[in-house]
This record gives C-alpha cells, sequence and structure tokens, in this order.
C-alpha cells in the first residue's frame, strides 16, 4: 500500500524549533519530488516547500523561507521538515505529499501548535 | 509568483445538480493544472491533473477543462459524497511554489 505518515507535530513556544517527519512506504521513494502542505484551521491548503529526488535542489514559500530547511534520507525513505523561529502565523496542520503529475499521495498531517 | 484565483468561494447545491467551479492564473500554465477534494479532517484527494486528466478511481461525473489562464470543474450530477472544499493548483513551477487556489466550499442546498 501507498503510505505516508507524518510525525513530529506537537505545542511549541514562539520562537522555538520542530523537526516534522514523513515516512514513505509502498512506492519507490527515491523517484520522486516530496513537498510539505499546511493548512491553519478553518483555512485553505498552502504549498511550504519541496525538494527534488535526489535532495539536490529545494524551494520554500516566502513564508517560511530562511526559517524553515526541507531534506530527505533516502535510504531511510524518509522526508524532514526543519522549521526554526516558528510564530504563531505557522500554526497548522502540516502535509507531506507527493506525485508523479500532481499530488496523488498525502499523509494524514501532524498538527503544530504554536503558543507560550 | 503565480495567483490563482477560485470562484464561487462557496456554493450551496442539491444532490442531483450539475455544478462548475472556476479557476484563474495570474500568468499562462497551460494545462498544469490539478483540482482537489477535501473532507473535513482529511487530506486532500487529487480528482484531475493535467487540467482535463481523471486521476484513477474518481467517478466520471467529474471532469476538467481549459488552458492557459481560465480552468473548470465540473461535476455533472452531485452525489451526496460530494459535498466537500474543493481547491485547484497550479502544478507549471516550483520556482514560486505549486500555488493553490484559496477553496470553493460546496455545500448542501
Amino acid at each position: 500500500e501507498v503510505q505516508l505518515v507524518e510525525s513530529g507535530g506537537g505545542l511549541v513556544q514562539p520562537g522555538g524549533s520542530l523537526r516534522l517527519s514523513c515516512a514513505a512506504s509502498g512506492f519507490t521513494f527515491s523517484n520522486y519530488w516530496m513537498h510539505w502542505v499546511r493548512q491553519a484551521p478553518g483555512k485553505g491548503l498552502v504549498w511550504v516547500s519541496r525538494i527534488n529526488n535526489d535532495a539536490t535542489g529545494t524551494s520554500y514559500a516566502d513564508s517560511v523561507k530562511g526559517r524553515f530547511t526541507i531534506s530527505r534520507d533516502n535510504a531511510r525513505k524518509t522526508l524532514y521538515l526543519q522549521m526554526n523561529s516558528l510564530r504563531a502565523e505557522d500554526a497548522a496542520v502540516y502535509f507531506c505529499a507527493s506525485g508523479r503529475r500532481a499530488f496523488d499521495i498525502w499523509g494524514q498531517g501532524t498538527m503544530v501548535t504554536v503558543s507560550s | 509568483d503565480i495567483q490563482m484565483t477560485q470562484s464561487p468561494s462557496s456554493l450551496s447545491a442539491s444532490v442531483g445538480d450539475r455544478v462548475s467551479i472556476t479557476c484563474r492564473a495570474s500568468q499562462n500554465i497551460g494545462s498544469y493544472l490539478a483540482w482537489y477534494q477535501q473532507k473535513a479532517g482529511k487530506a486532500p484527494k487529487l480528482l484531475i491533473y493535467g487540467a482535463s486528466s481523471l486521476q484513477s478511481g474518481v467517478p466520471s461525473r467529474f471532469s476538467g477543462s481549459g488552458s492557459v489562464t481560465y480552468f473548470t470543474l465540473t461535476i455533472s450530477s452531485l452525489q451526496p459524497e460530494d459535498f466537500a472544499t474543493y481547491y485547484c493548483q497550479q502544478t507549471y513551477t516550483t520556482l514560486v511554489g505549486y500555488t493553490f487556489g484559496q477553496g470553493t466550499k460546496l455545500e448542501i442546498k
């Protein structure tokens, strides 16, 4: 079964850090670009970041550039998102996603809460 | 950045109705447009890619059309399970991100 499973979410204080993970199974992880997408409570989907299949290229939304770092370990079939200097507006469910022509593989999401 | 604008933001309709949702891109994206359905508390589900290609397993009552800057998602005969929020997404370039539209909430009349 093709599957993505996120973990690492939780409560963090403003200015703090958190690392999200996304474990892949059921497909050849190393062949796919991977993405993070977030959704604040009651709001729409926002693309956050992507990494190409061999980790030689990344891109970020302006809102997270310089604070978030995407990475991957193809041997472990795992995607990561290191989030630093977290702000209240970063609070959201974070999804990892992938696919050839669009995002046809999604995880269930992990919740990040930023509050003192 | 490429901006994606959906309309309407919300829509009330009845079972059996034919409904359409539009999505406009701020620049030419060819046919690099996807549509997703999201139900409360769930991950989005891909419906359409390449503007008009139906994702495997998606019912044929869903269809997509358009190119360049104007796109449409049509549901030919609404079923109870179709009441959800729908998003368009440009997949033209990751240089500025695969931008989503703001969403259209489809509710039961």
